[in-house]
């Protein structure tokens, strides 16, 4: 019964290049949520998708970050020209619907030098 | 969504029970109390939720005053893997966006 996975767990990335992250939900789960942990804080929502479909994407930043849920394979969250203010922990959640729990996958911690 | 209040840290000895309390005041008759918890970094895990009535699960037990306008999380026998932040939730039913704040860090001593 496999969770949530995200990969790859750890991405260093120079300033100005491409960030892509993946996540795999949850079986039988249709609905994807991409969090963001800074340093020392609580996550922060940024989107939600599901498949092919950008649900709320409220918490993203306009410019640089982009989601998609395509109908075969994992979500991804592309982050473009990555800068120093972009390390954190990235993390997926799945649920099987709107109104259900979410549960998280491990993260992927992305570090911009 | 309403605002939590949780106090910021807290210690626990090993094999006695864990009370996390989470002030809620401002709750509203739709929303749900969520806890989740965050060891070390990882995922964050959930761990229980509830309405009115409390509830209880494999892991914890969730009281919920009558009032609504607060809650405790029960850990009924902590051990050292317990230690984690833990936060609660207030969330509409269906909507989307989980608020977590700053939780409260539990730590297990022996």
């Amino acid at each position: 019964n496999a969770g949530v996975m995200q990969n790859p767990r750890h991405l260093v990335r120079r300033r100005g290049q491409e960030a892509r992250l993946r996540c795999s939900p949850m079986k039988g789960h249709s609905h994807v949520y991409w969090y963001r942990q800074l340093p020392e804080e609580g996550l922060k929502f940024m989107v939600y998708l599901q498949k092919e479909n950008i649900i709320d994407e409220s918490g993203m930043p306009k410019e640089r970050f982009s989601a998609e849920f395509p109908k075969e394979g994992p979500s991804i969250l592309r982050i473009q020209q990555v800068v120093r203010g972009d390390s954190a922990a990235y993390f997926c959640a799945s649920s099987t619907g709107t109104q259900e729990t979410q549960y998280f996958g491990p993260g992927t911690r992305l570090l911009v030098l | 969504d309403a605002k939590t209040t949780q106090p910021p840290s807290m210690d626990c000895a090993e094999g006695r029970a864990a009370n996390l309390p989470c002030n809620h005041s401002t709750i509203s008759g739709n929303e749900y109390v969520y806890w989740y918890r965050q060891i070390h970094s990882q995922g964050p895990q959930y761990i229980i939720h509830g309405l009115k009535n409390n509830e209880t699960n494999e892991m914890a037990s969730l009281i919920i005053t009558e009032d609504r306008k607060s809650s405790t999380l029960i850990l009924p026998h902590a051990t050292l893997r317990d230690t984690a932040v833990y936060y609660c939730i207030v969330r509409v039913y269906n909507n989307n966006d989980m608020r977590f704040g700053a939780g409260t860090r539990l730590t297990v001593k022996p």
